[in-house]
C-alpha cells in the first residue's frame, strides 16, 4: 500500500478558470513528479520535484506550474484552463536517484466544461 | 514522437494460462524499465523492473525480458488469474536512477477469462 495521497479525487472546471491540485508524498521519499493521463494514454510526464526546485519538465506550456514544500508535500496548478486539459492527473513520490520504484497515488480526475 | 510503444491495446487469455505484454522503445539512453498495473479508478501500481543490465528479471507469476538489441521488453505473467485482469504499462527511464521521471507507453489492457 502506497502512502501517496491526492486531493480531491474528481473536480469540475470552467474553461480560462486555474486549478490546484494537491499532493502528499510517502515518507521518506524526496521527489515528487506530476503525471497527465488523458483518455486511453499512457500517463505523460509534466514535472518533477526535488528539494523544493524545479528537476526537469515535460512538454508541457509555462501554465503548468507546481510547487514542493518541505514536508515533500506539493501542488500542481494549471491556470487558463482549457478543454483538453481534461484528464486523470497523477502524483508519483520517489527518490531522486537508486533505481527504486516510484509510487502512485490514485489521482484526481480533472473535467473542463 | 512515441519513444515506448505497446503495439496491443488489449490481449485477452484463458485462467492458467501465460499472459504475454509487449513494449518497444527506441531511445537508447533507457537504463531502466518498469511495469505497472492500474485498476480503474486507482493510481499505476508497480509490478517489476529491470536494468539495462540485466536481460531477465523474476519475481513470482511475474518474469519481464529484456532484448536491447531489438529494444524490446516483454512481461510475461504464469500462471494468469482473473485478478490479473486491468490496464498494464510499460514505462522507461533514462535519468541515472531517477524513476520519477518516467516515459509510459500507451498501455495494453488484459483480460483473463475464467
Amino acid at each position: 500500500e502506497t502512502g501517496v495521497t491526492q486531493s480531491p479525487t474528481h473536480l469540475i472546471k470552467t474553461r480560462g478558470q486555474q486549478v490546484t491540485l494537491r499532493c502528499s508524498s510517502q515518507s521518506g521519499h524526496n521527489t515528487v513528479s506530476w503525471y497527465q493521463q488523458a483518455l486511453g494514454q499512457g500517463p505523460q510526464f509534466i514535472f518533477q520535484y526535488y528539494r523544493e526546485e524545479e528537476n526537469g519538465r515535460g512538454n508541457f506550456p509555462p501554465r503548468f506550474s507546481g510547487l514542493q514544500f518541505p514536508n515533500y508535500s506539493s501542488e500542481l496548478n494549471v491556470n487558463a484552463l482549457e478543454l483538453d486539459d481534461s484528464a486523470l492527473y497523477l502524483c508519483a513520490s520517489s527518490y531522486r536517484q537508486g533505481y527504486t520504484e516510484a509510487f502512485f497515488g490514485q489521482g484526481t480526475r480533472l473535467t473542463v466544461v | 514522437d512515441q519513444q515506448v510503444k505497446q503495439n496491443s491495446p488489449s490481449l485477452s487469455v484463458q485462467e492458467g494460462r501465460i499472459s504475454i505484454l509487449n513494449c518497444d522503445y527506441t531511445n537508447s539512453m533507457f537504463d531502466y524499465f518498469l511495469w505497472y498495473k492500474k485498476y480503474p479508478a486507482e493510481g499505476p501500481t508497480f509490478l517489476i523492473s529491470i536494468s539495462s543490465i540485466k536481460d531477465k528479471n523474476e519475481d513470482g507469476r511475474f518474469t519481464v525480458f529484456l532484448n536491447k538489441s531489438a529494444k524490446h521488453l516483454s512481461l510475461h505473467i504464469v500462471p494468469s488469474q482473473p485478478g490479473d485482469s486491468a490496464v498494464y504499462f510499460c514505462a522507461a527511464s533514462g535519468d541515472a536512477g531517477n524513476t520519477g521521471k518516467l516515459i509510459f507507453g500507451q498501455g495494453t489492457t488484459l483480460q483473463v477469462k475464467p
